[in-house]
């Protein structure tokens, strides 16, 4: 069965530091993986998506990035924290399925605090 | 992207049927109506998907009317654990799920 891993879970930074938050997917091949964020109280915000290694497409202008560096391996990055950079940073993976709607699997998320 | 809007929050108590609609007055030919449920500090979970009339699993029904401007997420007998946030996402049926929007949801509160 697949299985989507996200480390650390929980993350408090100083403004101006660097982050990285990685995902890693077990179980499937070739995965579409998501980046999503989510403010307290809101819904999901879509921050990056990839359909492939090295693939890397942006939803919203940011401090941030993604990268790709292997098929099931998802990194976000900063090179430097902003305050509205916390929040619940989540993964998720889905397949291409023909004549349906692709299903997106979360994984577990990583709560990120920047002070 | 068709655009979602449902309720901010629901009550509910335990053994009801709750029924949770969805506004999508924009939905594309093409586009499936898919609903997601998420637990405080846990990603979404998918929980039912359809294009119209009526779909069934063992965890809730879709209603989809003729006209698919909207739909009605069924939870039959909702218990205290579903009491959670539910989305109504609207999107593509063979597009990247990338092209999905969550909106911001409706909490539903079951009561004991």
């Amino acid at each position: 069965s697949q299985t989507i891993h996200q480390w650390p879970a929980t993350l408090v930074q100083p403004v101006g530091s660097p982050l990285s938050l990685e995902c890693t997917v077990e179980g499937t091949s070739n995965p579409n993986l998501y980046w999503y964020r989510q403010a307290a109280g809101r819904g999901l915000q879509l921050l990056f998506y990839s359909v492939g290694i090295g693939q890397i497409s942006s939803e919203v202008p940011q401090n941030l990035s993604a990268s790709r560096p292997q098929d099931r391996q998802f990194i976000l990055s900063s090179k430097k924290l902003l305050l509205s950079d916390s929040g619940f940073y989540l993964c998720a993976w889905s397949v291409r399925t023909g004549g349906t709607q692709e299903t997106q699997y979360f994984g577990p998320g990583t709560r990120l605090l920047v002070l | 992207l068709a655009k979602t809007t449902q309720p901010i929050s629901m009550d509910s108590y335990e053994g009801q049927e709750v029924n949770i609609t969805c506004s999508h007055n924009n939905i594309a030919t093409n586009d499936y109506i898919t609903w997601y449920q998420q637990f405080p500090s846990q990603g979404p979970r998918f929980i039912i998907q359809g294009y119209k009339t009526k779909v069934t699993n063992e965890v809730a029904s879709l209603f989809i009317p003729a006209d698919r401007k909207s739909s009605t997420l069924s939870l039959p007998r909702v218990s205290l654990s579903d009491t959670a946030v539910y989305y109504c996402l609207v999107g593509p049926i063979s597009g990247s799920a990338r092209q999905l929007t969550f909106g911001s949801g409706t909490q539903l509160t079951v009561l004991p």
